[in-house]
C-alpha cells in the first residue's frame, strides 16, 4: 500500500538554527499538507500545497516557515530559526481529488526537539 | 467551518461492537463526514467517510443519520489497537479545504 514518509524521524536542534523536515507524498496525490502537534495537544494545520503554490496557511505558519516541492517528489517544511516553542511532532499529509480530497494520508511524524 | 460534537472519553471491552458518536447539526449539503483516528504516537489515520448513505469498509462502518445531523463510527469488535483517538470531520470537497481536527474521542479498550 502506498505510505507518505517522513525524514528525520527525531531531530534535534538548538534554538536558532534552520531546521529542514522532508516527506515524500504519495506519488499521484496532487494536495500536500503540513501539521504539527504539540505533545498532549490537538493536531494543528499549518499549510497546504497544490499546484506548486501555497494554497492555505495557518497563522502559525508565520515567516519563519516556507515549504517547497524542489522535485517533483519530496516536500520539505523548512524552519529558518527554531524557537523552543517549535518542538513537536509534525506530521506531512497528501491527498488526491474530488471526493477523495478530504482522505489524507499521514506519515508517521517527524520529531523537533528545539533546545 | 461546521462544527461538530464528539464525547471527550467512551470506554469499550475488548472484542465487544463500538458506537462512537458525533453530532454535526450545521452541516452543509456538500460536506462529507470524515472519521480519522490517531494511535498513540503515530500520525493521525484515515478510516472512513460518507455522504449520505452508511458507508463499510475493512476497518469500520459509518451509520449516517437520515438528516445527516449526525453519524456514529461502528467498529464491529474492538482489539487492543483500536485503542486511539477518533476525529469526527467536515470536509467539503467542492473545493480544496484542508482538514482541520478537533479533540475527538478518546476511546480505551478494556482487556
Amino acid at each position: 500500500e502506498p505510505e507518505v514518509t517522513q525524514t528525520p524521524s527525531h531531530q534535534v536542534t538548538q534554538m536558532g538554527q534552520e531546521v529542514i523536515l522532508r516527506c515524500v507524498p504519495i506519488s499521484n496525490h496532487l494536495y500536500f499538507y503540513w501539521y504539527r502537534q504539540i505533545l498532549g495537544q490537538k493536531v494543528e494545520f499549518l499549510v497546504s500545497f497544490y499546484n506548486n503554490e501555497i494554497s492555505e496557511k495557518s497563522e502559525i505558519f508565520d515567516d519563519q516557515f516556507s515549504v517547497e516541492r524542489p522535485d517533483g517528489s519530496n516536500f520539505t517544511l523548512k524552519i529558518r530559526s527554531t524557537k523552543l516553542e517549535d518542538s513537536a511532532m509534525y506530521f506531512c499529509a497528501s491527498s488526491g481529488i474530488g471526493a477523495r480530497a478530504g482522505e489524507l494520508f499521514f506519515g508517521e511524524g517527524s520529531r523537533l526537539t528545539v533546545l | 467551518d461546521a462544527k461538530t460534537t464528539q464525547p471527550n472519553s467512551m470506554e469499550s471491552n475488548e472484542e465487544e461492537p463500538v458506537h462512537l458518536p458525533c453530532n454535526h447539526s450545521t452541516i452543509s449539503g456538500t460536506d462529507y463526514i470524515h472519521w480519522y483516528r490517531q494511535l498513540p504516537s503515530q500520525g493521525p489515520e484515515y478510516v472512513i467517510h460518507g455522504l449520505t448513505s452508511n458507508v463499510n469498509n475493512r476497518m469500520a462502518s459509518l451509520a449516517i443519520a437520515e438528516d445527516r445531523k449526525s453519524s456514529t463510527l461502528i467498529l464491529h469488535r474492538a482489539t487492543l489497537r483500536d485503542a486511539a483517538v477518533y476525529y469526527c470531520i467536515l470536509h467539503n470537497s467542492g473545493g480544496y479545504q484542508k482538514v482541520t481536527f478537533g479533540t475527538g474521542t478518546k476511546l480505551q479498550v478494556i482487556p
